[in-house]
């Protein structure tokens, strides 16, 4: 089993829906979480930042994480279509050294239809 | 641009030869960080350098790989005697020291015939 596992898609949703997009984990040491967004042949681009349980707020994007669940999720509000994109979720272990490092779930292909 | 770039963004080869790549990392961030990422997959974590010292290593950097950051800025990480399952997409990303805010480059997809 892998330490992140990714929802399968590929997901594909009507202009304006609301889109969930989850990951779960299995390793307790991590409390970083993170959501990247990549576009077909780009580098993955930060979204959405979180540090331990709650919920973070940032436009049509919500983070949420509950650690006691070891669940993660996104949402995206009034989805467009330029939100079309692979969504990576990522966590670590700590802040310095070898805890640094991401660990990636697999990605999840959203589509947005007009 | 202020961001990190990586030099070359496509290289084909053969299998067989080595090839390097180069990341340059956003100013003044001290970590930085080598991903592959195969199709369909997430990136995968390589290497890490703090400054100019190497700290962590995978266990997928078998010994054709090797990475160097001399003098702390810019970082190249080369493959010797490259095979077809070393084709992937290589990124780069740099952090001032938060995990939370690491930056990725564009990537090098690397094709290996």
């Amino acid at each position: 089993q892998k330490e992140v596992e990714q929802d399968p898609g590929p997901l594909s949703v009507p202009e304006g829906a609301i889109v969930s997009l989850n990951c779960t984990y299995s390793n307790s040491a991590f409390q970083y979480f993170m959501w990247y967004r990549q576009y077909s042949r780009k580098g993955p681009e930060l979204l959405m930042y979180t540090y331990s349980s709650g919920n973070k707020e940032d436009g049509r994007f919500t983070a949420q994480v509950d650690k006691s669940s070891k669940y993660i999720s996104l949402f995206i509000r009034d989805s467009q279509p330029s939100d079309s994109a692979t969504y990576l979720c990522a966590m670590s272990a700590g802040v310095g050294g070898a805890n640094s490092k991401l660990t990636f779930g697999k990605g999840i292909t959203l589509s947005v239809r007009p | 641009d202020t961001g990190v770039s990586q030099d070359p963004r496509h290289k084909i080869t053969k299998r067989g030869q080595n090839v390097t790549f180069r990341c340059d990392p956003i100013s003044e961030h001290n970590r930085l960080y080598w991903y592959r990422q195969t199709l369909g997959q997430g990136p995968e974590f390589l290497t890490y350098f703090q400054n100019e010292a190497q700290l962590e290593k995978s266990r997928l950097l078998s010994d054709r790989f090797s990475a160097e950051r001399p003098k702390g800025s810019f970082s190249t990480l080369e493959i010797q005697r490259t095979e077809q399952g070393d084709s992937a997409m290589y990124l780069c990303a740099s952090s001032l020291g938060h995990p939370g805010t690491q930056y990725f480059g564009p990537g090098t997809r690397l094709l290996v015939l």
